[in-house]
């Protein structure tokens, strides 16, 4: 069955970097494109930006293209999320999903929590 | 990049039918079929349940639809469940900046 599977949660200080990575499995991971998103605490869905698996093209929201990247390593159908210069406003929870069609999110990961606090 | 304009919270009792609506503009919602419903209970992951408008992922129940108008998108649930109580999220392609989510609804069953 398809899994996304995320890295656990992290504290971070405020300056610091984070990554996060999505073990995807059971299906062929450069078929479907991977977006991530985050949500802070009672606050709704951010988009952060997404990559074409199969190209590695990328795409980033606004807001965040500054401080964001996001990679993948096919052979390990791993994606990665990184983000740097991490403020107290990151704090949230971050999750990998996986697009069918045009931008529908099929499959996330389980999210995981950033906490960013001096 | 603002979000796609949704109600804060609708309601209804078991059985009944309620819409909720999203409201972009013609750069979004209105100049692309590439809206998007979530379901979101409290502490999960989102549940994809329309996807390019209309579309239902498999599993999901016919109870759950979507469409669109000019501008503004909406999901209709019908048969209103005590779990269908949730979060539910819009989301669109957006020609400036790649995909936006709406403001979220909180639906409460009666």
């Amino acid at each position: 069955q398809v899994q996304l599977v995320q890295s656990g949660a992290e504290m971070k200080r405020p300056g610091a970097s984070v990554r996060i990575s999505c073990k995807a499995s059971g299906y062929p991971f450069i078929s479907h494109a991977i977006h991530w998103v985050r949500q802070a605490p009672g606050q709704r869905l951010e988009w952060m930006g997404w990559i074409n698996v199969g190209n590695g093209n990328t795409r980033y929201s606004q807001k965040l293209q500054d401080r964001v990247t996001i990679t993948r390593d096919t052979s390990a159908s791993m994606g990665y999320m990184d983000l740097r210069s991490l403020r107290s406003e990151d704090t949230a929870v971050y999750y990998c999903a996986r697009v069918i069609g045009f931008g529908g999110l099929d499959y996330w990961g389980q999210g995981t929590l950033v906490t960013v606090s001096s | 990049q603002s979000a796609l304009t949704q109600p804060p919270s609708v309601s209804g009792s078991p059985g009944q039918s309620v819409t909720i609506s999203c409201t972009g503009t013609s750069s979004d919602v209105g100049g692309y079929d590439r809206v998007s419903w979530y379901q979101q209970p409290p502490d999960t992951a989102p549940k994809l349940i329309i996807y390019e408008v209309t579309n239902r992922p498999s599993g999901v129940p016919d109870r759950f639809s979507g469409s669109k108008s000019g501008n503004t998108a909406s999901l209709t649930i019908s048969g209103l469940q005590a779990d269908d109580e949730a979060d539910y999220y819009c989301s669109s392609y957006t020609s400036s900046i790649g995909w936006v989510f709406g403001e979220g609804t909180k639906l409460t069953v009666l």
